[in-house]
């Protein structure tokens, strides 16, 4: 089965700073991988995708995240925190169902902290 | 956003009762998910539906039941619920049978059983 882990339940950082948000998959094929940021008392929204296209992911407001297979490694990155991207973050692996569909199977996610 | 909506959106009950959550879409997608969402767990797939009346089971559905009689509405039904089922339940959907292909989340509900 695939799975993904989140290294830091909690990250701080300060504004300005870099972040970066850490993600290992295990899967025995390549893997397909998502982001997916949640605000407070909010659902989900897709930060960015891995689809094998390209290595290097850009994604919304700024987030960018990069597919290393020798690392086994999908980290998130963004070069300058704003204080509007405190929120929990969420890696995923995605695998189709038996019945059609996909299924994500999500880390456990890490809540980013910033500060003034 | 995608149109999606829970409701309710938050609910406390007791022990032994059943609930029902109901999940809409506008959005005419074929596959539809629920979620439930814990601390230190992430989000765990419960049930998943591939079509109307075509509903299969994810990792965590012991306790819970669905059903799926439109394309934009699918239910998900605690029989009698339990402390264990306190938790925030979210629905998803998505177009595509792909791996790649993005779910899109609702706002979830907020489940309290006393």
């Amino acid at each position: 089965a695939q799975s993904v882990t989140q290294l830091g339940s909690h990250v701080s950082v300060s504004e300005g700073a870099l972040v970066l948000l850490r993600c290992n998959y295990s899967s025995s094929v390549p893997p397909y991988l998502f982001w997916y940021v949640q605000y407070p008392n909010q659902g989900l929204q897709l930060l960015l995708k891995y689809t094998s296209a390209a290595t290097l992911v850009k994604g919304i407001n700024g987030f960018e995240a990069e597919f290393k297979k020798s690392e086994t490694s999908f980290h998130l990155t963004k070069p300058s925190a704003h204080m509007s991207d405190a929120a929990e973050y969420f890696c995923a692996v995605s695998d189709i169902l038996t019945g059609g569909g996909n299924k994500l199977t999500f880390g456990t996610g890490t809540q980013l902290k910033v500060e003034l | 956003d995608a149109g999606i909506t829970q409701s309710p959106r938050h609910k406390v009950t007791e022990t032994g009762t059943p609930v029902t959550l109901r999940c809409h879409q506008t959005e005419n997608h074929r596959y539809m998910y629920w979620y439930r969402q814990d601390p230190g767990h992430g989000l765990r797939l419960i049930h998943y539906s591939y079509g109307v009346k075509d509903t299969d089971k994810g990792e965590v559905s012991d306790g819970y039941s669905v059903s799926r009689s439109k394309t934009e509405d699918f239910l998900l039904t605690l029989e009698s619920a339990t402390s264990s089922q306190t938790s925030v339940y979210f629905c998803a959907i998505s177009e595509l049978s792909s791996p790649t292909d993005t779910q899109y989340f609702g706002p979830g509900t907020r489940l309290t059983v006393l």
